[in-house]
């Protein structure tokens, strides 16, 4: 089955440490995105990659970092800096970003947590 | 700036009721629409989608016709069912753009 995996589903983070939250798709997608959902609000996008090895920040990119070393790859990670991480975050991709590939694909998402 | 707007929830309905939830965008040129539905405790996924004026979205019973005139791209359905239960997102893309801006959701909860 092809799909968008996140692991862990739910995930604590202590003050002060960085944690990375996993995102991987095997529908041989280009682009991927991550975005963060508050509690009744829509979802805010963090960063994106339309291509390997190259990614560029979204409207609240502060306070997280990205990788994309593989086309099935783009992990996210929360760093100390960012103040307010408890949030629900989504990984998404697309095929690419013309018309006719720009439907985005949801993972189930990851639930993260300050202890 | 491109923005989504969409009527504010909670909407609760009877089963087989008939749904309208209204979604209105700003935007310029000829951004694709889109309808994506929450279900509790997961991701979203792609409900319907309509690229250009006039073009009529459906899915699962669900319609969404975009119009122009009045940039409004609101969803119905003619019954409703309880597995209908979820949060839904309208959501436009501009051509020349990478990412797509989301409505703030609407809840919809529907009684046996």
């Amino acid at each position: 089955d092809g799909g968008i995996t996140q692991s862990p589903k739910y995930l604590f983070r202590k003050e002060g440490q960085n944690v990375t939250l996993s995102c991987e798709q095997n529908l041989n997608h280009d682009a991927m995105y991550w975005y963060r959902q508050d509690p009744g609000q829509g979802l805010r996008l963090i960063y994106y990659s339309q291509i390997v090895n190259d990614f560029q920040k979204g409207d609240i990119a502060e306070g997280y970092s990205v990788s994309r070393e593989k086309k099935e790859s783009f992990p996210l990670t929360v760093t100390s800096a960012q103040k307010n991480p408890t949030a629900f975050y989504l990984c998404a991709s697309s095929a690419g970003t013309g018309r006719s590939q720009e439907t985005q694909y949801f993972g189930p998402g990851t639930r993260l947590l300050v202890l | 700036g491109n923005s989504v707007t969409q009527m504010e929830g909670p909407v609760t309905l009877s089963e087989e009721a008939f749904l309208t939830i209204n979604c209105t965008y700003t935007a310029t040129g000829y951004p694709s629409l889109f309808w994506y539905v929450q279900y509790p405790g997961e991701g979203l996924q792609l409900l319907l989608k309509a690229t250009k004026a006039d073009d009529k979205g459906s899915n699962k019973g669900f319609e969404a016709t975009y119009r122009k005139e009045t940039t409004s791209f609101h969803l119905e359905k003619g019954s409703v069912q309880v597995s209908d239960s979820a949060v839904y997102f309208c959501a436009l893309r501009r051509s020349s753009a990478s990412k797509i801006i989301f409505g703030s959701g609407t809840r919809l909860s529907i009684r046996p």
